[in-house]
């Protein structure tokens, strides 16, 4: 158990819907990364917060936001979805400048 | 630019020794990570090693880097079977994100 929460942890919804996912990280730490793996992109970084700000964005799509609330958690949403959303989306937390990077166990996105 | 290349796949035999090897191209990595991924799991931290140093060893895993080369492998001693799955090489950069390799496939036979 990395300490790093996600819920939920399948979700399987229809194109065009918008879903949320949530993640909490481990405690102490103050920044949350989230990454999309796909079997065509592989292990993709999206967007990281700390402290509830936005310190660095990825291959992000405008269709997705995301942002971390005062209590640390972050919540990653999706809109408008596409089949080719379909993947496993991650969690990830850190102290700043530490070496430990610690996922989550992923939620898993469906789209139909 | 950001790249973290590795092989696909590698087949051991069950007691022998694994190496997976991982090359990447930013050379403002801080830290370096290996993860481990079983099917149908998450990412789990197997160890790390800062960007100044040269070995990392922990119980039965080996981490060597090679800053010139801009090379990082995985020893595994005594690879087991529950060693399969697949391990991802990643780099961290001064911003803090990771950058992942494609992940190699260990597939560890009896």
């Amino acid at each position: 158990d990395s300490g790093v929460t996600q819920t939920p942890k399948h979700l399987i919804t229809a194109t065009g819907q918008r879903v949320t996912l949530r993640c909490s990280p481990r405690s102490g730490d103050l920044s949350v990364y989230w990454y999309q793996q796909s079997l065509d992109q592989g292990l993709q970084f999206l967007i990281q917060y700390y402290n509830g700000e936005e310190r660095a964005k990825g291959n992000i799509l405008e269709r997705f936001s995301a942002q971390q609330f005062p209590d640390l958690h972050s919540e990653l949403n999706l809109s408008s979805l596409e089949l080719g959303d379909s993947a496993l989306y991650f969690c990830a937390s850190s102290v700043e400048g530490g070496g430990e990077s610690y996922f989550g166990p992923g939620t898993r996105l469906t789209v139909l | 630019g950001e790249d973290v290349e590795q092989s696909l796949f590698l087949s051991v035999r069950e007691g022998d020794s694994s190496v997976i090897n991982c090359t990447y191209t930013d050379s403002s990595s801080t830290y370096l990570y290996w993860y481990k991924q079983e099917p149908g799991a998450g990412l789990q931290l197997l160890t790390y090693i800062f960007s100044n140093m040269d070995m990392k060893q922990d119980q039965r895993l080996t981490v060597l880097l090679n800053k010139k080369d801009k090379h990082l492998s995985l020893r595994i001693a005594d690879t087991q079977t529950g060693d399969s799955a697949i391990y991802f090489c990643a780099e961290r950069l001064n911003t803090d994100k990771l950058i992942f390799g494609t992940g190699t496939r260990l597939q560890v036979f009896p």
